[in-house]
């Protein structure tokens, strides 16, 4: 059973870059029969899919976030990570990593506990 | 962007009784060359992150009891909860997964009556 661990910075300043690792177990994260998605949700508030990479590197983003936003997977290290630059308060969100199925269409079927983060000065 | 919109945003119903929500993209997410809509459904307990239902609009996931099930196509589609129990007490949201990004409805909260 595939499982995922959000980590880092709870608290990330105005203007400056939130940066997040997820750590897969249970499987290969090179594995074709994975994409690796974040998606976050305000506190109290609804799902927003930020985006998704494929085992060969291939990136989805949001439009909403387009400009901001990289995801990248380092599978020696067994991770994929977020990063989105230039962060307000309206990017306070619990971020959530998981995991899609190319061969269920791309859906998101495995989700990480989240981690809560926090744009504060 | 596909849009969902989902109905009502909250509901009570009964223990024992059948919930009912909506669920409707703002173009089709039917896939014509496999005839498949690209339409999940999850259920979000607080303090948890979302749970897979539904996928296919209608193929429940496994260990996902049968009280759960998903209809529609094309545009509009349904959540029925039948014999409700205490612990469905959640909120529910639908999502499209036919192109990016792969957005979701607002959620619709069930509680118990």
């Amino acid at each position: 059973q595939l499982q995922l661990q959000e980590s880092g910075p709870g608290l990330v300043k105005p203007s400056e870059t939130l940066s997040l690792t997820c750590t897969v177990s249970g499987g290969s994260i090179s594995s074709s029969n994975y994409y690796w998605a974040w998606v976050r949700q305000p506190p109290g508030k609804g799902l927003e899919w930020i985006g998704s990479v494929s085992h060969s590197g291939s990136t989805y983003y949001n439009p909403s976030l387009k400009s901001r936003v990289a995801i990248s997977v380092d599978a020696s290290k067994g991770q994929f990570s977020l990063k989105l630059n230039s962060v307000t308060a309206a990017d306070t969100s619990i971020y959530y990593c998981a995991s899609s199925n190319p061969r269920r269409g791309g859906l998101v079927d495995q989700w990480g506990q989240g981690t809560l983060v926090t744009v504060s000065a | 962007d596909i849009v969902m919109t989902q109905s009502p945003d909250s509901l009570a119903v009964s223990l024992g009784e059948t919930a009912t929500i909506n669920c409707k993209s703002s173009q089709s997410v039917l896939y014509s060359s496999n005839n498949k809509d690209y339409l999940a459904w999850y259920q979000q307990k607080p303090g948890q992150p979302p749970k897979l239902l539904i996928y296919w609009a209608s193929t429940r996931e496994s260990g996902v009891p049968d009280r759960f099930s998903g209809s529609g196509s094309g545009t509009d589609f349904t959540l029925t909860i039948s014999s409700l129990r205490a612990e469905d007490v959640a909120v529910y949201y639908c999502q499209q997964y036919y192109s990016p990004p792969h957005t979701f409805g607002q959620g619709t909260k069930l509680e118990i009556k």
